[in-house]
């Protein structure tokens, strides 16, 4: 185990549907992360959170909404998905010093592995 | 253009051989380079980092290798196990404060009996 626990593992859902993602932290650090992977691609960047406030939109549509409740906490809201959002959505947490996040190391949980039909 | 390139993309070996995989990096200017290990159905591990000094950082029967000159890197794999079987993912961060970590496609490798 990482310390980090998403759910659910995984989703499928209509284009209609709204539905949330959720991720959880127990090591205490202060920075979490959405990332999307998509098949032979890399991992993408979404939000970035850093003590609860987003330090980072990667130009997401406004269909993926975060929420950052506290430093253990995440969340993705899902609402009028397209086909092309099927991917795996990881969470991640690091631990940083004065926004300084590039030595850090990531700590994933297993993902949500996203079907939208 | 801030980029990560991985080879081969995909990589099948017997139990017990070596294998070696590439990343190639573009990342200006360079703090670190992780490789991590994905398996099926999970989220990525970091396995090693290194910084700018560094030219090898070993973990058990994973060593990495840096050459900041070309701006490659190098996973091997020595007598590899079937619970290798796994993504590697190389991932470069910039020295720029802030945010700004790149990652490769990984290279999906498999480990036969």
């Amino acid at each position: 185990e990482t310390g980090v626990t998403q759910t659910p593992r995984h989703l499928v859902m209509g284009m209609t549907n709204k539905k949330s993602l959720k991720c959880e932290q127990h090591l205490g650090h202060n920075a979490m992360y959405w990332y999307k992977q998509s098949a032979k691609k890399p991992l993408e960047l979404m939000f970035v959170y850093s003590l609860e406030e987003r330090v980072e939109n990667n130009s997401v549509p406004s269909r993926f909404s975060p929420e950052c409740p506290n430093s253990s906490h995440l969340f993705l809201h899902l609402h009028t998905l397209q086909p092309e959002d099927s991917a795996l959505y990881l969470c991640a947490s690091s631990s940083h010093v004065d926004g300084d996040y590039s030595n850090e190391k990531l700590f994933f949980g297993s993902g949500t592995q996203l079907s939208v039909l | 253009k801030n980029q990560v390139e991985q080879s081969p993309q995909s990589l099948i070996i017997l139990e017990g051989k070596n294998c070696t995989l590439q990343c190639n990096y573009t990342v200006s200017p360079f703090s670190n380079l992780r490789w991590y290990k994905q398996d099926t159905g999970r989220g990525p591990v970091s396995l090693t980092i290194m910084t700018f000094s560094e030219n090898t950082k070993s973990n058990g029967r994973y060593t990495a290798t840096l050459d900041a000159d070309t701006k490659q890197s190098s996973l091997h794999i020595t007598a590899s196990q079937l619970s290798d079987s796994a993504s590697y993912i190389c991932v470069v961060s910039a020295d720029t404060g802030g945010f700004k970590t790149i990652f490769g496609a990984g290279t999906r490798l498999f480990v036969k009996a």
